[in-house]
């Protein structure tokens, strides 16, 4: 079974820290995505990631950066935590055209900043 | 950009029909998706509509109109389960990413 794994379910974090969020997919696929979902808001795309060590901005990339320094691996960092960044984290890979495009989603870290 | 709207709620009984609309403005594009996200769970694909016309796979039936910039999924015989969020989602031809509406919840009731 395919999937996208995400390394914590849940965090609590204070106004200040560093905060890496991991995600790691076995499907060999070449895009990978970082989206926060808050309620009235829909999903909104943070970075994504079309290749090792490639990155581009989504809409909403202020406050937060990212790395790939493997395929299958797609880490989010909040650099400074905000109370304004607590929100559900969904990382997505994809591996390119027609309904390929589709994503697979992991499960969601819901992240709260303190 | 994109802009993608569908309604904020919808209530249904169960064993009806209930059809979730999304219309979008789009410069590019390549393909309309939706997805079904339970509370607290991420989002599971449904559908895919690339060309005009109705992909029908089980109780779940999506329509595109590319000129019409529109979009329903209709849902037949409605289930408890069914009760979820709703996830219209557009791709462009100018870049990798999916572009979301902010979903539909649909509250199934008995």
């Amino acid at each position: 079974d395919v999937k996208v794994t995400q390394s914590s379910r849940y965090l609590v974090k204070r106004t200040g820290e560093k905060v890496f969020l991991e995600c790691v997919q076995d499907m060999d696929h070449e895009n990978m995505f970082w989206y926060r979902q808050d309620p009235g808001l829909g999903l909104r795309l943070i970075y994504f990631s079309y290749d090792v060590k490639m990155k581009e901005k989504g809409d909403i990339p202020e406050g937060y950066s990212v790395s790939r320094e493997k395929k299958e691996r797609f880490s989010l960092i909040l650099e400074s935590a905000s109370t304004n960044q607590t929100s559900m984290y969904l990382c997505a890979s994809n591996a390119g055209t027609g309904v390929n495009y589709g994503y697979t989603f992991g499960s969601g870290t819901r992240l709260t900043v303190v | 950009g994109q802009n993608i709207d569908q309604p904020t709620e919808m209530t249904a009984t169960e064993g009806a029909i209930v059809q979730i609309n999304c219309t979008y403005q789009t410069s590019g594009f390549n393909g309309l998706f939706w997805y079904q996200q339970h509370a607290g769970e991420a989002p599971t694909f449904l559908s895919y509509n690339v060309l005009d016309g109705l992909e029908e796979k089980g109780r779940f039936s999506s329509f595109l109109s590319r000129s019409k910039g529109y979009s329903y999924l209709l849902l037949k015989e409605l289930q408890m389960k069914d009760s979820a969020s709703y996830l219209c989602a557009v791709g462009s031809n100018s870049g990798y990413a999916l572009n979301f509406g902010k979903g539909t919840s649909l509250l199934v009731t008995p």
